[in-house]
């Protein structure tokens, strides 16, 4: 059964801080991995990832993927309030353009 | 939001009624989703299509049906609501190929009661 997990399921920090959200996943044929934020509205799509070792970088958001070791993680430094969002990640798999989606990191970033 | 038109944005109704949510998009993508969002689940397919006519089952497929007869246009209809389907409706797209990025509507807010 293709899944993906994401960790934490909560998190907490303050103003400034930096944080490293987790992403693994076991799918079967593997095509890309998303990261996705959501407010309290739709997913708004951040970064796609393909190959390994690979950064990914807009601002203070950055992105790795490990294909190797199933995983991918998603650092965001100096957070800001604007950061509190749920982050998604999900795998696009198979043959047929199917997508999953962990259950999200809720980041909540406090002043 | 990417040119994706979900209605309607809310919507109140009372089990056993029938419901209709539509998407509509202006990019001519490819590749259409429903997914259901409730809390702890992140984001679980329902249906999908590869093409007008061309449709498959997702994760949670029960109870829901679709259907696509232009390429702008993915219909979800609940047949006969349940409380269990009062959820946050997000359709979306995407375009196949190697940069397959999917882009969500805005969501329908749907309560059954």
């Amino acid at each position: 059964e293709d899944k993906v997990v994401q960790s934490p399921l909560s998190l907490v920090v303050h103003e400034g801080d930096t944080v490293t959200l987790n992403c693994s996943y076991e799918v079967t044929n593997f095509r890309s991995l998303l990261w996705y934020k959501q407010e309290k509205k739709a997913p708004t799509f951040l970064f796609m990832l393909t190959s390994s070792g690979i950064e990914k970088k807009s601002g203070r958001l950055s992105s790795i993927l490990d294909k190797k070791e199933l995983f991918s993680i998603l650092n965001i430094t100096a957070t800001q309030t604007g950061d509190s969002a749920v982050y998604l990640c999900a795998v696009e798999a198979g043959n047929f353009n199917k997508f999953y989606f962990g259950s999200g990191t809720k980041l909540n970033v406090k002043p | 939001d990417a040119g994706i038109t979900q209605s309607p944005r809310h919507k109140v109704t009372e089990t056993g009624t029938p419901v209709t949510l539509r998407c509509h998009q202006t990019e001519n993508h490819r590749y259409m989703y429903w997914y259901r969002q409730d809390p702890g689940h992140g984001l679980r397919l329902i249906h999908y299509s590869y093409g007008v006519k061309d449709t498959d089952k997702g994760e949670v497929s029960d109870g829901y049906s679709v259907s696509r007869s232009k390429t702008e246009d993915f219909l979800l209809t609940l047949e006969s609501a349940t409380s269990s389907q009062t959820s946050v409706y997000f359709c979306a797209i995407s375009q196949g190929g190697y940069q397959n990025i999917q882009y969500f509507g805005a969501g329908t807010r749907l309560s059954v009661l």
